[in-house]
């Protein structure tokens, strides 16, 4: 059964500096991996999809790179403000287990101005 | 806006009440699902539709039903609810199954029973 872990837990940065979120998985059997963002009593909202052929994606400060091979992948912000804060979320898409999305339990944000 | 539209956002049930959520997204999404989330457990799935016409139980269906109304619509029903089904409830949406694709998820519907 595909485990995803996410390490730390929660996180505290003063702003300026840069995240480092990290995601493991233990079957590098998927489709895609996927992290996510989520806003206090909110929704999900998507940020990057890495697809199992890619090694990274990159949206503005945002950067997630996948390493399927050891089973890992890594979210990096730059330059952290404090609206970064949230919980952020990653999910992998097995290919032995149509339509289920494997989460984390998330890793908690918080940027000090 | 397009995207995954979720009613109620807020419902409190009493015990062994029952009541339906209901999930609606204009995307033209093939596939939609319903994911619970618990504090410290991560999102879980319940119910999945991979296209209009069918339905497959996730990891969690026991207590639930569903309804793939139409394509657009995907609706979870609790028929007599229980405490343990106190979570807050995640529709996604996403084109295609196993492919690759992303999912579009919902605001949330959070529920407390009683």
């Amino acid at each position: 059964k595909q485990e995803v872990t996410q390490i730390p837990a929660a996180l505290s940065v003063p702003e300026g500096e840069n995240l480092v979120l990290n995601c493991s998985f233990t079957d590098s059997a998927i489709y895609n991996l996927q992290w996510f963002r989520q806003d206090p009593g909110k929704g999900l909202t998507s940020l990057l999809l890495i697809q199992s052929s890619q090694r990274e994606q990159t949206s503005g400060r945002l950067n997630a790179s996948l390493d399927k091979s050891s089973g890992r992948s890594t979210l990096y912000i730059a330059a952290s403000q404090p609206g970064d804060s949230a919980t952020y979320l990653c999910a992998v898409r097995t290919t032995d287990s149509w339509g289920k999305l494997q989460f984390g339990a998330g890793t908690q944000v918080v940027v000090t101005p | 806006n397009a995207g995954v539209t979720q009613t109620p956002k807020f419902q409190v049930l009493k015990t062994g009440q029952s009541m339906t959520l209901q999930c609606a997204q204009d995307m033209n999404h093939n596939s939609m699902y319903w994911y619970r989330q618990d504090p410290g457990m991560g999102l879980r799935l319940i119910y999945y539709s991979a296209s209009e016409g069918t339905t497959d139980k996730g990891e969690v269906p026991n207590g639930y039903n569903v309804s793939r109304l139409n394509k657009r619509e995907f609706s979870l029903r609790l028929e007599s609810a229980a405490p343990s089904q106190t979570s807050v409830y995640f529709c996604a949406s996403s084109e295609a199954g196993g492919a690759g694709y992303g999912y579009t998820f919902g605001s949330g519907t959070r529920l407390t029973v009683v």
